[in-house]
């Protein structure tokens, strides 16, 4: 049982390239979250889905897209990279409920 | 204006001191509220939830809310040093989305 897993642990772009985030759960969880995490700021909740094939915006969502074609997996997408899209990547899945089971994070730096 | 409010500190202890942490928020409608440890390099993990006002207790932890002033507090006894982390409060909406705190990062000294 890996919990939740993300692809890639670290990443350097340049400014205006693309490049996908994976995500993958093994626990059945039916609700998945992306979250950048910036010094200072805490979490913030850039997408999220609460089944497969559904997804939705949440407070920060401009830049980035998504896709839930699975029910273990959840992709975090950006089209053209910009440096204030540096930042931590965390993704999280629950079940329903107040615990949110998170992944190690990816470290994106955008140049 | 943040919806939650925390101190980022660094909060610095000596082991074995009692720690409190705090976050203060401001709508009233906010649920559950939920205390998040991260360690270093480490993805955020559940610590402890609360419903209701009042202290809620798990082993050296216990987290209390006072609804009416909008307060939320983590309290560590006897605090070690495998304590050291960022703390995170959380919150959850009327649409059941967790609103975060900034995080209090404790360093706790041998």
């Amino acid at each position: 049982n890996a919990g939740v897993t993300q692809t890639p642990k670290f990443r350097v772009l340049k400014t205006g390239q693309s490049m996908t985030l994976l995500c993958a759960q093994d626990m059945n969880h039916e609700y998945m979250y992306w979250y950048r995490q910036d010094p200072g700021m805490g979490l913030r909740l850039i997408h999220y889905s609460v089944g497969e094939g559904t997804t939705a915006k949440g407070e920060v969502p401009d830049g980035y897209n998504v896709s839930r074609l699975k029910k273990q997996n959840f992709l975090l997408g950006l089209e053209s990279a910009a440096p204030s899209q540096t930042s931590v990547y965390f993704c999280a899945s629950t079940p329903g409920g107040n615990e949110q089971f998170f992944g190690p994070g990816t470290r994106l730096t955008v140049l | 204006q943040k919806e939650v409010e925390q101190d980022p500190g660094p909060l610095s202890v000596p082991e074995g001191a009692i720690v409190s942490l705090n976050c203060t928020y401001s709508n009233s409608a906010f649920q559950y509220f939920m205390w998040y440890r991260q360690y270093s390099r480490k993805g955020p993990e559940l610590l402890m939830y609360t419903y209701s006002s009042g202290n809620k207790e798990d082993g050296r932890f216990t987290a209390q809310v006072d609804k009416s002033s909008k307060y939320i507090s983590l309290f560590i006894r006897d605090s070690q040093p495998s304590d050291s982390a960022t703390y995170l409060c959380a919150m959850t909406d009327s649409n059941y989305q967790l609103i975060w705190g900034a995080g209090t990062k404790l360093i706790i000294k041998p």
